[in-house]
């Protein structure tokens, strides 16, 4: 079955370090990848996305993304955290049985403290 | 911002009672969907549409029915409403052209049954 998995509930960072927040993914064929954050009361938010080509995707905010075929994984990352970064980020696939659909992840609640 | 609107922001009422909510968007495009989230659960997708009168279950349907009218307009009706659907509903919208395109969402309904 097709899935996406984020397993951490929560990663709490200090402001200024490096944050990576997990995400893995099974799915047939290759797949296509999303990040999406989400702040109190607000819908999602697309941060970036990876389809094909270069394994390091660069988004929104200073985020960026790389892709790891052989561990099927899209890991989030931004070189230094910040305070206003905190939020909920959410992993997602294209559904490849039905490419309308995205399958998301149960989401990840990234704390940065000052 | 996405031209996404969603209403009411926040509803609450009692079981057995129909309620709809109204995703409207400015954006003209082809794909809107409904989902729920839960905590624990991520997003799940309630119903899509692929255009005026066309759309399809997606993963959590029972319960819910849907209709698009026109292209701005994608409504979710519970026709009886229970407790279990106590929760926070987000629409999205897709532009037509590839698969790759994300969705955008709206800032949600609370919606409370009791």
């Amino acid at each position: 079955a097709q899935s996406v998995a984020q397993p951490e509930d929560q990663v709490n960072v200090a402001e200024g370090n490096p944050l990576t927040v997990k995400c893995t993914y099974s799915v047939s064929g290759n797949p296509y990848l999303f990040w999406y954050v989400q702040y109190p009361n607000r819908g999602l938010q697309f941060l970036l996305k990876y389809i094909t080509g270069d394994n390091l995707v660069k988004g929104s905010y200073g985020f960026e993304a790389e892709f790891n075929k052989s561990q099927t994984s899209f890991h989030l990352k931004k070189p230094s955290a910040l305070v206003s970064d905190s939020a909920l980020y959410f992993c997602a696939v294209r559904d490849m049985k039905n490419t309308d659909k995205l399958i998301f992840g149960t989401g990840t609640r990234l704390q940065v403290f000052p | 911002d996405a031209g996404i609107t969603q209403s009411p922001r926040h509803k609450v009422t009692e079981t057995g009672t129909p309620v709809t909510l109204r995703c409207h968007q400015t954006e003209n495009h082809r794909y809107m969907y409904w989902y729920r989230q839960d905590p624990g659960h991520g997003l799940r997708l309630i119903h899509y549409s692929y255009g005026v009168k066309d759309t399809d279950k997606g993963e959590v349907s029972d319960g819910y029915s849907v209709s698009r009218s026109k292209t701005e307009d994608f409504l979710l009706t519970l026709e009886s409403a229970t407790s279990s659907q106590t929760s926070v509903y987000f629409c999205a919208i897709r532009e037509e052209g590839t698969v790759n395109q994300p969705q955008h969402f709206g800032d949600g309904t609370r919606l409370s049954i009791l």
